[in-house]
């Protein structure tokens, strides 16, 4: 069983929609990173998380760290919101802030 | 644009040879994280240098090696390439490599083992 899990694997939303992203986790952390990949292949950090809610634009990121989950949701989706959404994980007790588990991904779809 | 840069672009190579690739960092950053991406494996963390040393090891294999030089540009050898290597290969950057710090990625390097 992967230490990181997301659901769903692949979404497929009319623009406009409210969506939702989940990631499980097996491991205690320190720190819970959003990250989302474009087609052209690029990497970019949308959150990172230790605790509560965090929200940038139509992006809010949530983690409760009792229930090792966290949530992305998008709000009020656009085409260009099309990409694949990894969640990783820092594992607790020190080491690298780089040293992170990974998700498979959600690959979204927002149809216009 | 994250203000990571990573060359070359692609890379097409044959098995058994040697490849390298670059990483030059956010300006100011010190650390730098290496990654691969395979569509089997999903994204792995590789190794990690910070200010000219080595920091951390993911699941880097033998035949791979890294350094980051004095003007904190990073590079990425793979030797005896397989097949398997085929991949994406990414850099990040942060500044210290602290807890909290926010990680920048690079565009990647797209390696094809033929």
């Amino acid at each position: 069983k992967n230490e990181v899990e997301q659901s769903p694997q692949n979404l497929t939303a009319q623009e406009g929609e409210f969506i939702t992203i989940n990631c499980s986790y097996s491991v205690g952390i320190s720190a819970l990173h959003w990250l989302q990949q474009h087609p052209g292949g690029g990497i970019v950090s949308l959150f990172m998380l230790s605790s509560g809610k965090k929200k940038h634009g139509r992006l809010i990121a949530t983690i409760n760290i009792q229930e090792k989950h966290s949530s992305l949701h998008i709000t009020a989706s656009h085409p260009r919101d099309s990409a694949v959404y990894i969640c990783a994980v820092r594992k607790g007790g020190g080491g690298s802030q780089g040293n992170l588990i990974f998700g498979k991904g959600t690959k979204l779809s927002v149809k216009p | 644009d994250s203000g990571v840069t990573q060359t070359p672009k692609h890379l097409i190579t044959a098995t058994g040879q040697r490849v390298t690739l670059r990483c030059s960092p956010r300006s100011g950053d010190l650390s730098v994280y290496w990654y691969q991406q395979s569509l089997d494996q999903g994204l792995q963390f590789l190794i990690q240098y910070y200010n000219g040393e080595e920091r951390a090891k993911g699941n880097i294999l033998e035949r791979f090696s890294a350094q980051q030089f004095p003007d904190l540009h990073s590079e990425l050898n793979l030797s005896s390439l397989e097949l398997g290597d085929s991949a994406l290969y990414f850099c990040a950057s942060s500044v210290g490599g602290q807890i909290n710090e926010k990680l920048f990625f690079g565009s990647g390097t797209q390696l094809s083992v033929l």
